[in-house]
């Protein structure tokens, strides 16, 4: 069964700070999909990001980016020069490619000071 | 994009009443759909699968009794908290995917449904 694990509950930054969000995965299955979700207080999730596990890519989206590698089974989400909007809890997960189960890891509380 | 909704978006019940949330795909035909439960602070935690026309599957640890799911169509699936005690509040949370049994579709998650028992 798949596993994932976030390791930080919490983090807390000053604004303009850059912060990594840490993301470790466990599967048995060589095709799988990684996802990053954030959840605002107001607790709808957000989707942020899917990776298939044959792209290794970088990925940036403004001040987002993504770094994957599967020699470490990382998925780790940077957010460059925060903001007090990027305040909420970011969840990882992973799901199979032939079992639509989606697991979540703990999340990560980020709060970020202005 | 693919939305999906949920219906209502808070509800407060006295214990011992049954409550009924929905979930609507509103663009898209759900041929699987997930319920979730999050505690305050915590994950997200799988709840049960559900395919369009079939009996949900649930986790280990779901009573099935207690947490009935119907997935009559292809638009809308159900949950019903039976007889609900002050444990059961929660976050609920549905999603919903186009594939069921092919390779892996994204989850489209609705905005969640915070459940209070007095």
């Amino acid at each position: 069964a798949q596993k994932v694990t976030q390791a930080q509950t919490e983090i807390s930054v000053v604004e303009k700070e850059d912060v990594t969000l840490d993301c470790v995965y466990e599967t048995r299955d060589t095709t799988y999909y990684l996802f990053w979700y954030k959840q605002p207080p107001s607790g709808e999730l957000v989707f942020l990001i899917r990776r298939n596990s044959f792209d290794e890519q970088n990925e940036i989206s403004g001040r987002y980016s993504w770094n994957f590698q599967k020699s470490t089974s990382s998925f780790n989400f940077t957010i460059t020069a925060s903001q007090v909007v990027d305040s909420a809890v970011y969840f990882c997960a992973l799901s199979e490619a032939y079992n639509n189960d989606m697991r979540f890891g703990a999340g990560t509380r980020l709060t970020v000071k202005p | 994009g693919a939305v999906v909704s949920q219906h209502p978006s808070r509800v407060i019940c006295k214990s011992g009443t049954s409550v009924k949330i929905e979930c609507r795909s509103l663009d898209f035909q759900a041929t699987t759909m997930f319920w979730y439960r999050q505690f305050p602070k915590k994950s997200l935690m799988l709840m049960a699968t559900s395919n369009e026309g079939s009996k949900a599957t649930y986790e280990q640890g779901v009573e099935k009794d207690k947490f009935l799911i119907n997935h009559a169509s292809l638009t809308l699936s159900t949950l019903t908290v039976t007889s609900a005690h002050p444990e059961d509040s929660s976050f609920y949370i549905c999603s919903a995917s186009r594939a069921s049994g092919s390779l892996q579709e994204t989850q489209y998650f609705g905005p969640g449904t915070r459940l209070l028992v007095l």
